[in-house]
């Protein structure tokens, strides 16, 4: 079974800094992580994703980084900006289940 | 890109009554289809797997007489909530996955279930 923590409930930035949400996991057997967002009162949207063989994957102000070793990845976003304020959840490719979400907060 | 459609988007009902909410993948078929439940605080609990054709897969403590979920073409799946009461009160989610694109799920609206 995978087990993914986001064990940061609520992040909150300025605008123009740098995001960083935070993402653990046990299972090391998937071939892609992936990104979704998600504002109140709407389902969630796919963001961003990276390949296990990978340990980068940019686009745009969107950066995941995954440590194999740590079974860690970490997405970044700068610069930031007041409409990425939503809640971002993680999750491998071959389970369905989220962890609990990082709400992200970027003020002007 | 793919669009998973959900419907209704919001539904009122009196207690002990039974609501239905439909899932529609629209431009791709979907054997598997997924429900979600979100609980205050921001938190989306897998509730079931729908498969097509056959019975859902149900997560650990969702009671499947409660939450009735059909998968009857690759296009639709329903979750049925019988008997409601106020604490289904929560927004459902459902999503599918097109498997001409690696890995992403693709999500539904969202649908806000009141129970008075």
């Amino acid at each position: 079974d995978q087990q993914v923590k986001q064990n940061s409930p609520s992040l909150s930035v300025q605008e123009g800094r740098i995001s960083i949400l935070n993402c653990d996991y046990t299972n090391s057997m998937f071939d892609y992580f992936l990104w979704y967002k998600k504002y109140p009162a709407e389902g969630p949207t796919f963001l961003i994703s990276i390949s296990s063989i990978k340990d980068k994957n940019e686009d745009g102000r969107f950066t995941v980084f995954l440590n194999k070793s740590a079974k860690h990845l970490s997405l970044h976003i700068v610069p930031s900006q007041p409409g990425d304020s939503a809640v971002y959840f993680c999750a491998p490719n071959n389970d369905m289940r989220f962890g609990a979400g990082t709400r992200l907060t970027v003020k002007p | 890109g793919a669009v998973v459609s959900q419907h209704p988007s919001w539904v009122i009902c009196k207690s002990g009554t039974s609501v239905k909410i439909e899932c529609r993948s629209l431009d791709f078929q979907a054997t598997t289809m997924f429900w979600y439940r979100q609980f205050p605080k921001q938190s989306l609990m897998l509730m079931a797997t729908s498969n097509e054709g056959s019975k859902a897969t149900y997560e650990q403590g969702v009671e499947k007489d409660k939450f009735l979920i059909n998968h009857a073409s690759l296009t639709l799946s329903t979750l049925t909530v019988t008997s409601a009461h106020p604490e289904d009160s929560s927004f459902y989610i459902c999503s599918a996955r097109d498997l001409d694109v690696t890995g992403e799920l693709f999500f539904g609206e969202g649908s806000r279930l009141t129970v008075l």
